[in-house]
């Protein structure tokens, strides 16, 4: 079935350091969208992404969807302590079917 | 604030109990979602609906069930609880029926014990 791989599960950087995360997806998704969630917070809305090879910016994120829409990665420049969190992505099958991947739990040391 | 309001903020009850977490979207969103958060199983989506219909469904157990009422809120109704039923439940809501930006409430925390 459906599924969608996150990796890696825990990202230790210091601080200005960068940091990608991944997903991964057996079969090909509608679109995908990625949220970050605070330590003891809830998720967050950061982006959608849908069209074949798609890269979108916002400030130090920068987002890709894959050519084959199979996999996406979101990569932070130069971290900060307030990116802490743990990172989410979430692939869409057939625009309905929606499924988190398991997270990047990032830390960022001062 | 995302909008989403969520209640109770936390619920204790005993296995075999019956639960109803309610959700009110955001002004002028007509699509609800429910997701289930616990350690082991991280995030999963639920249920959703657009507009008082039942739009898609996700990984939820026959023993939980959810309706979107005409004033566009909802309610996730879980029952005969096991404790692994213990986790985080978040309500949220988008504008249109396909999954666009998604505001998420605060959560339900429910302990079964």
């Amino acid at each position: 079935g459906q599924q969608v791989m996150q990796i890696p599960q825990y990202q230790h950087v210091q601080e200005g350091e960068d940091f990608t995360t991944y997903c991964n997806s057996s079969t090909t998704l509608s679109n995908i969208q990625w949220y970050k969630q605070r330590p003891g917070g809830h998720p967050v809305f950061l982006i959608q992404l849908v069209k074949s090879g798609e890269v979108k910016k916002q400030k130090r994120l920068t987002f890709q969807f894959g050519e084959a829409k199979k996999n996406s990665s979101l990569h932070i420049t130069a971290t900060q302590t307030t990116d802490v969190g743990t990172y989410f992505c979430a692939g869409i099958y057939n625009f309905n079917k929606f499924y988190f991947g398991s997270g990047t739990k990032l830390n960022v040391k001062p | 604030d995302s909008g989403v309001t969520q209640t109770p903020k936390h619920l204790i009850t005993a296995t075999g109990q019956r639960v109803t977490l309610r959700c009110s979207p955001r002004s002028g969103d007509l699509s609800v979602y429910w997701y289930q958060q616990s350690l082991d199983q991280g995030l999963q989506f639920l249920i959703q609906y657009y507009n008082g219909e039942e739009r898609a469904k996700g990984n939820i157990l026959e023993r939980f069930s959810a309706q979107q009422f005409p004033d566009l809120h909802s309610e996730l109704n879980l029952s005969s609880l096991e404790l692994g039923d213990s986790a985080l439940y978040f309500c949220a809501s988008s504008a249109r029926d396909r999954h666009t930006e998604a505001f998420f409430g605060q959560g339900t925390r429910l302990t079964v014990v």
